[in-house]
This record gives structure tokens, C-alpha cells and sequence, in this order.
């Protein structure tokens, strides 16, 4: 089956970029969302289709994809960005959801 | 807007069936993909299954012997059954909503955009 390979841990300061991976056998060709998950809640959806964002979600979140790699960008990061962080792909040669092993992102 | 709530019981036995029920307001269930999804203590997340138009249903390859997902359109709610549980299902569970078909964009789409608060599930005797 389809696996994603997200690293276990990012760490980034107030205010600068933190960039987190997502990676797969050809992902380019998927579609490739992102969830955003605080502590003791539910995940979010932050970017769906790649880079698209769902209203309420700020600029500052923005993604990418090509080759063997997604990624997720958060810029000017702040405090309340601390979570974890899932990619997700929908595998249609199962017809099954895929999520990466998630990333937790810490502010230093 | 759409609201989910997951609902059942907190503890079951080992060996026993696990049922929750997945509540859903604002909306109809009708056209739409609905997914169980879970969370063990201090681990990621893992997909369980979906069901959509309350008849195609698909399950993890890992569970799939021991699921089923299934609708009452008229209570507008998604159930899910977990046979022969053990210690490995002890969770946090999730039900979403997990895609839908746009006929303007003649696309499908498979985001999970609405997630119920989850229910924790502990199995023990």
C-alpha cells in the first residue's frame, strides 16, 4: 500500500518559516492535504489540493507539491501554531485514505 | 455548518463488539463521504473506513474483517462496528466528512473538511 514518510519532529522560532515534508512515491501526481492537530482536539484541515486553503485558515499556511515531496509552509510562525501536523493522500488504486505518520511542530 | 458528533460507550471488553454512532447536523448525509478515523494514545492517525451514498463502503485493509460502517438516513447519523476488540483498539475516534462530488468542477473531492470532537474508546476488562 501507499505510504508517506513524514519526519518526526520540526522546530522553528517565532516569526520565521517552518517548512515540513511529505514524502511519497511519485506525490506529485496525487493530491496531497494537510491537518493541523493541537492537543486533546480534532484535526483541522489547513490545506487541501495541494495549496489550496479552507476559509478562516490565515495566508500564512501554504503548500506545495512535486516529484516525491510535499510540503507544507507556515510562515511568520507564532506560539499557537504549535501541533502536530498530518499529510494525507487519497490512494485510488485502493480506494483508501493515507495519512503520514504526522510531524510535530514545535516554537521555540 | 456542519456538525459531527461522535457518541458511545467509553470502555468495552476484550472480545466484545465496539458501536459508536456519529451524529451529524447542519446537512444532510446523503451526498457525502463519511470516515472513521482513529487515534491510540500517543500515536498518529489511521484511517478505518468510509461509506458513501449510505451503500459503497470501503475499510483498511487491516480492519476490514472486523468493520462495518453504516447509515440511517433517518436520524442523519453514521455508525461504525468494531468486532473482537483488544487492547490494540483503545483510541480516540473520529467520524469526518471525507469528500463529496462537485458538479460544477465534475470533481471529486477527498478532503476531510469536518471532523466531530472524537469519542475515547478504552478496552479492558
Amino acid at each position: 500500500s501507499y505510504v508517506l514518510t513524514q519526519p518526526p519532529s520540526v522546530s522553528v522560532a517565532p516569526g520565521q518559516t517552518a517548512r515540513q515534508t511529505c514524502g511519497g512515491i511519485n506525490i506529485g501526481s496525487k493530491s496531497v492535504h494537510w491537518y493541523q492537530q493541537k492537543s486533546g482536539q480534532a484535526p483541522v484541515l489547513v490545506v487541501y489540493d495541494n495549496s489550496d486553503r479552507p476559509s478562516g485558515i490565515p495566508e500564512r499556511f501554504s503548500g506545495s507539491n512535486s516529484g516525491n515531496t510535499a510540503i507544507l509552509t507556515i510562515s511568520r510562525v507564532e506560539a499557537g501554531d504549535e501541533a502536530d501536523y498530518y499529510c494525507q493522500v487519497w490512494d485510488s488504486s485502493t480506494d483508501h485514505w493515507i495519512f503520514g505518520g504526522g510531524t510535530k511542530l514545535t516554537v521555540l | 455548518q456542519m456538525q459531527l458528533q461522535e457518541s458511545g460507550p467509553a470502555l468495552v471488553k476484550p472480545s466484545e463488539t465496539l458501536s459508536l454512532t456519529c451524529s451529524v447536523s447542519g446537512g444532510s448525509i446523503s451526498t457525502y463521504y463519511w470516515s472513521w478515523i482513529r487515534q491510540p494514545p500517543g500515536k498518529g492517525l489511521e484511517w478505518i473506513g468510509y461509506i458513501y451514498k449510505g451503500v459503497e463502503t470501503k475499510y483498511s485493509s487491516s480492519l476490514k474483517r472486523r468493520v462495518t460502517i453504516s447509515v440511517d438516513t433517518s436520524k442523519n447519523q453514521v455508525s461504525l462496528r468494531l468486532s473482537s476488540v483488544t487492547a490494540a483498539d483503545t483510541a480516540v475516534y473520529f467520524c469526518a466528512r471525507s469528500g463529496y462530488f462537485s458538479p460544477s468542477t465534475d470533481y471529486y473531492y477527498f478532503h476531510m473538511d469536518v471532523w466531530g470532537k472524537g469519542t475515547s474508546v478504552i478496552v479492558s476488562s
